[in-house]
């Protein structure tokens, strides 16, 4: 089973500020990452899909990159509505799993 | 428009079987795509449960695979999912989704006796 593991387990910062979020694998996973959001009492919505590529609708402040084991995903700028928790999930030979998840909360 | 819709009954005993069906609408279970279940544990991480392919064939998280099974309706155009044997540990909002787009807004299923 790969192991997804995020650091750190909390974000706290200002709105405005940069937001860097890492996920790292215990093993390769190529490009097969993506990152959801998850409000409280809501389902998470995906936000990054194949590790650099947003999804539909998703601002561009919100950007992943990566690729192998190691994994990042950067709000630019944050605003009040991104204060939430964030979730990397990969997908290999059609097993998924999901990191502990990151909270960024309001400084 | 892709929708998900969970629903089954919200209280479970001990030892009995869970049974969650998605009903989807805006979209053909059987055109593609790979349909899942997660769940969430109360103030608790997301946990990948399983998912279906429109053959029908069935991947299941190995630390729940001897419990689980996810199967397919067409001519309903749902999935669903059952539990065997649960406890405590499977009280959660149960998620059903397509792919990673699009979600089911969760029920909430207690074990309790």
């Amino acid at each position: 089973e790969i192991v997804l593991t995020q650091s750190p387990a909390t974000l706290s910062l200002s709105p405005g500020e940069r937001a860097t979020l890492s996920c790292r694998a215990s093993q390769s996973i190529s490009n097969y990452l993506a990152w959801f959001q998850q409000k409280p009492g809501q389902a998470p919505r995906l936000l990054i899909y194949d590790a650099s590529n947003r999804a539909t609708g998703i601002p561009a402040r919100f950007s992943g990159s990566g690729s192998g084991t190691d994994f990042t995903l950067t709000i630019s700028s944050l605003e009040p509505e991104d204060f939430a928790v964030y979730y990397c999930q990969q997908r290999n030979n059609w097993l998924w799993t999901f990191g502990q998840g990151t909270k960024v909360e309001i400084k | 428009q892709v929708q998900l819709q969970e629903s089954g009954p919200g209280l479970v005993k001990p030892s009995e079987t869970l049974s969650l069906t998605c009903s989807v609408s805006g979209y053909s279970i059987s055109g593609g795509h790979y349909w899942g279940w997660i769940r969430q544990s109360p103030g608790k991480g997301l946990e990948w449960i399983g998912s279906v392919i429109h053959t029908g064939t069935s991947y299941y998280n190995p630390s729940l695979k001897s419990r689980v099974n996810i199967s397919m309706d067409t001519s309903k155009n749902q999935f669903s999912l059952t539990v065997t044997s649960v406890t405590a540990a499977d009280t959660a909002v149960y998620y059903c989704a397509r792919g990673a787009s699009y979600w089911g807004q969760g029920t909430l299923v207690t074990v309790s006796s």
